[in-house]
C-alpha cells in the first residue's frame, strides 16, 4: 500500500519568514496530493492540492510543488503569520487503492 | 456554504458498549469516508461509500461496521468498545470517487471517549 513520509515533524519560524514542509510517497499510482491544516481539536481543512499532471500550484501565500519522478511534494508558505500555526498534513491519493494516506504531520509554530 | 455535519460531537461510552456515529455529507456529495484520529496521530482511513455501496476498506476493525443510506448520510456502528477506540472520528465527503472529483472535505468530528 501507499506510504507517505513527512518532514519535519516540528517547525518553528519567525513571523514573516517562509516555511517549507516536505513529503515523499511510495505508490507510483498516486495521482492526487492534498494538504490539510488542522488546529487543535478541529477538523482537517483542505488548503491546497495538486494533481500528478501539474508541477506547481500557487494560491496567495501558499504553494505546492510536485516532483513525480522523485515521488516527492512540498508545501511552501511565505510571509508566515501567527494564525498559520497549526499541524499540517500532506496526503496522497492512490487511484488504485482509492484512499487517502496521510503523512505524520508537521507542527508549525509561527513566532510573533 | 453547507459543510459536512457529524453527530454527536462528543460521546462517552463504557468498555463493551456500542456506539453509533452519524455523518451528513455536503449536499450533492455522493461519497463518504470515515477516519479515525488518535491523539497526536494522522487520520487513518477506515472505510468509504460511493453511491450507497461500500467502496473501499482501510484499517477498520471487524467490530465496526458502516453503511450509507438512500439520502447519502452514513452511520458508523462500533460494538464491543475498547479503551483504544477513544479517538476523534471524522467523516469526509466528496463528489464522486473517481480521479476527477476527489477533494475530501472533513466534518467537525466526533470525539469518542471509552472509559
Amino acid at each position: 500500500g501507499e506510504n507517505v513520509e513527512q518532514h519535519p515533524s516540528t517547525l518553528s519560524v519567525q513571523e514573516g519568514d517562509s516555511a517549507v514542509i516536505k513529503c515523499t510517497y511510495s505508490d507510483s499510482a498516486s495521482n492526487y496530493f492534498p494538504w490539510y491544516k488542522q488546529e487543535l481539536g478541529k477538523r482537517p481543512q483542505l488548503i491546497i492540492d495538486i494533481r500528478s499532471n501539474v508541477g506547481e500550484k500557487k494560491d496567495q501565500r501558499i504553494a505546492v510543488t510536485l516532483n513525480k519522478t522523485a515521488k516527492h511534494f512540498s508545501l511552501h508558505i511565505t510571509e508566515t503569520q501567527p494564525e498559520d500555526s497549526a499541524v499540517y498534513f500532506c496526503a496522497a491519493y492512490s487511484g488504485s487503492a482509492r484512499q487517502l494516506t496521510f503523512g505524520s504531520g508537521t507542527q508549525l509554530t509561527v513566532l510573533p | 456554504a453547507a459543510g459536512v455535519i457529524q453527530s454527536p460531537r462528543h460521546l462517552i461510552k463504557e468498555k463493551r458498549e456500542t456506539a453509533t456515529l452519524k455523518c451528513y455529507p455536503i449536499p450533492r456529495h455522493d461519497t463518504v469516508y470515515w477516519y479515525q484520529q488518535g491523539p497526536g496521530q494522522d487520520p487513518q482511513f477506515l472505510i468509504s461509500f460511493y453511491e450507497k455501496m461500500q467502496s473501499d476498506k482501510g484499517s477498520i476493525p471487524d467490530r465496526f461496521s458502516a453503511q450509507q443510506f438512500s439520502d447519502y448520510h452514513s452511520e458508523l456502528n462500533m460494538s464491543s468498545l475498547e479503551l483504544g477506540d477513544s479517538a476523534l472520528y471524522f467523516c469526509a465527503s466528496s463528489l464522486g470517487a473517481g480521479t476527477s472529483n476527489i477533494e475530501q472535505y472533513f466534518g467537525p468530528g466526533t470525539r469518542l471517549t471509552v472509559t
